[in-house]
């Protein structure tokens, strides 16, 4: 089945420094999606990616989908406290009969 | 808020129960979504539903089940229920069959937790 990565796993930052997420499928992709979950809440929409090398901004936030389609990062330039939560990627394949969430990073942003 | 529903918000049973989520997608969204999270853990991808019929089925159990009714809306149904199916379930929705990168939508989420 399909293999979808997250590193890393954890990330405490100070607010203010900045964070980058990376997600690695084993696979080639037809296109990404990335959600967040703060604590307590449910995932959320952020963005999709589909072409090769799309790189693709949100205020602070920056998306990248790799020239391979087998690799996506999130970069957030100066981190808030707003941030904290699980950022997930989330792939399918082209027909959806396979839909796969990254087992997410989990930001923390000390004040 | 994210214009989908989910009842309830709480459950709390024993082992060897059953129990029903039950789900109402935005409106115009054809696909219903189900995950399941447990503690600190990812999201499982159990089954999808588009317009009644189902589309793709991920780590579901046996023991679970789900349909989708006329009026789009979803019901999952777990039985012999055990205390490792203690977790939130959520669901989602989108207005197209899936594959291609469908935007979903999640629902608040439904806590079980069985004791």
């Amino acid at each position: 089945g399909q293999q979808v990565m997250q590193i890393p796993q954890y990330q405490h930052v100070q607010e203010g420094e900045d964070f980058t997420t990376y997600c690695n499928s084993s696979t080639t992709l037809s296109n990404i999606q990335w959600y967040k979950q703060r604590p307590g809440g449910h995932p959320v929409f952020l963005i999709q990616l589909v072409k090769s090398g799309e790189v693709k901004k949100q205020k602070r936030l920056t998306f990248q989908f790799g020239e391979a389609k087998k690799n996506s990062s999130l970069h957030i330039t100066a981190t808030q406290t707003t941030d904290v939560g699980t950022y997930f990627c989330a792939v399918s394949d082209n027909y959806g009969q396979n839909f796969v969430f990254g087992p997410g990073t989990r930001l923390s942003v000390l004040p | 808020d994210s214009g989908v529903t989910q009842t309830p918000k709480h459950l709390i049973t024993a082992t060897g129960q059953r129990v029903t989520l039950r789900c109402s997608p935005r409106s115009g969204d054809l696909s219903v979504y189900w995950y399941q999270q447990s503690l600190d853990q990812g999201l499982q991808f159990l089954i999808q539903y588009y317009n009644g019929e189902e589309r793709a089925k991920g780590n579901i159990l046996e023991r679970f089940s789900a349909q989708q009714f006329p009026d789009l809306h979803s019901e999952l149904n777990l039985s012999s229920l055990e205390l490792g199916d203690s977790a939130l379930y959520f669901c989602a929705s989108s207005v197209a069959p899936g594959g291609g990168g469908d935007t979903q939508y999640f629902g608040p989420g439904t806590r079980l937790t069985v004791l």
